[in-house]
């Protein structure tokens, strides 16, 4: 079945600095990929998506490129800010599963000053 | 336009009672799903309903939950006989059809006393 793997947390880093989030897929079809975010105290919310190889989806300074060849779509940023302290999720929605999605088990970012 | 809504926000039970948790999508969305959230844990696919299809029910942990959707619109998952390890915060999404970005209700936090 559709599993999705991302790096565990929780990732504490210094404001300013780059940030890789791992996150690998196994899909029975040709899913599309998100990001979704929560920061504290709020709900779930998009980040950032991509339906085919090779596309990036950016927003907020954060980038990720869809690669079919790795089964991959590592989140990053250049330069992370104390407001980006939240819970990541990778995500992969399938056609190849009738739709159904497929969530990692989130990685806990947390910046500091 | 309205966002997916989730009602009671919070909801304490006795232990071997039953509780309804509600979920209204956005107007027009196909997919709607159930996951479950517990402290510090990613998400838990429990139930993805599509259109008029049969639901994938491939996430209940047990017999004592299930869910419909009436209308194509309105969904319900229902806990019968809860447990203490039912406590969670249960997060309902909707999205226009599958493979599309998944719009995420507040959530019910559960307690099971």
């Amino acid at each position: 079945g559709d599993s999705v793997t991302q790096m565990e947390g929780p990732v504490t880093l210094s404001e300013e600095a780059f940030l890789t989030i791992n996150c690998t897929y196994t899909a029975t079809g040709y899913p599309s990929l998100f990001w979704y975010v929560q920061y504290p105290g709020e709900g779930l919310q998009l980040l950032l998506k991509a339906t085919k190889a090779d596309d990036k989806g950016s927003n907020k300074g954060f980038e990720a490129t869809y690669r079919k060849e790795t089964t991959s779509f590592h989140l990053e940023k250049g330069s992370v800010q104390v407001s980006d302290s939240a819970v990541y999720f990778c995500a992969l929605s399938d056609r190849g599963n009738a739709g159904k999605s497929t969530f990692g088990d989130g990685t806990t970012l947390t910046v500091k000053p | 336009g309205a966002g997916v809504s989730q009602s009671p926000s919070n909801k304490v039970t006795e232990k071997g009672k039953d509780v309804e948790l509600r979920c209204d999508p956005i107007s027009g969305h196909t997919a709607l799903y159930w996951y479950r959230q517990s402290l510090g844990q990613g998400l838990e696919f429990l139930i993805y309903f599509q259109g008029n299809s049969a639901p994938d029910k491939s996430g209940l942990p047990s017999d004592r939950f299930s869910a419909e959707r009436t209308g194509g619109s309105v969904s319900t998952l229902t806990i019968q006989r809860t447990q203490q390890e039912d406590s969670a915060v249960y997060l309902c999404a909707s999205s226009p059809t599958p493979r599309e970005t998944q719009y995420f209700g507040p959530g019910t936090r559960l307690l099971v006393l």
